[in-house]
């Protein structure tokens, strides 16, 4: 069965103090993995796109990397601008362009 | 570019009654996408239509129809509206290509059933 899990299901980090958000899915045969970010009251905005094991991909202070079985997003020197959910999602093995969601991280950075 | 809109923002039904919401895209992509977000439950898809004139059913149909009524407009209604329907709900969108694309999501509609 197809199935995304992300822990931990909430982070509180203080400002600077640097931490990393996982994402393990199941899915047979993986044609990209999704991070997004999630303000309240909003929308999920599209963050990034991995495809392939040992792919990294970079934005401001987030990094987000990929394995055969999981993928982390890591978050250097946060500020509290970062606080949000984020998502991340694959798609499913009916290769229809549907996205299996996982239940996200609630990050929340302290000044 | 306005990307997905939404209508309405928020909505507030008695149970029985019936509305449809509302989304847009401008950004010329074949697949959209409807889902409910609940807390501790994520993101559920309710319908998607891979191109103009085709729907299939997600992993939450049941209590809603829904129309592709051109390339641009995806509507979902709700015909008799119970209290279970009660929640945030997200249109989507994205490009023609592989299956692994990127969706893009509108702003919500947060809808209370009363």
């Amino acid at each position: 069965e197809d199935q995304v899990t992300q822990s931990p299901e909430a982070l509180r980090l203080q400002e600077g103090e640097s931490s990393s958000l996982n994402c393990s899915y199941t899915v047979s045969g993986l044609r990209g993995l999704f991070w997004y970010r999630q303000d309240p009251g909003k929308g999920p905005e599209f963050l990034f796109t991995l495809y392939s094991a040992g792919e990294e991909k970079e934005k401001e202070r987030l990094k987000a990397t990929l394995t055969k079985k999981e993928s982390f997003l890591h978050i250097t020197a946060p500020k509290p601008e970062d606080s949000a959910t984020y998502l991340c999602a694959v798609p499913d093995s009916s290769n229809t362009g549907k996205l299996i969601f996982g239940q996200g991280t609630t990050l929340q950075v302290k000044p | 570019n306005a990307g997905v809109t939404q209508t309405p923002k928020f909505q507030v039904l008695k149970t029985g009654q019936s509305m449809t919401l509302q989304c847009a895209q401008d950004m010329n992509h074949n697949s959209m996408y409807w889902y409910r977000q609940d807390p501790g439950m994520g993101l559920r898809l309710i319908y998607y239509s891979a191109s103009e004139g085709t729907t299939d059913k997600g992993e939450v149909p049941n209590g809603y129809n829904v129309s592709r009524l051109n390339k641009r407009e995806f509507s979902l209604r709700l015909e008799s509206a119970a209290p279970s329907q009660t929640s945030v709900y997200f249109c989507a969108s994205s490009p023609p290509g592989l299956a692994g694309v990127e969706q893009f999501f509108g702003p919500g509609t947060r809808l209370t059933v009363l």
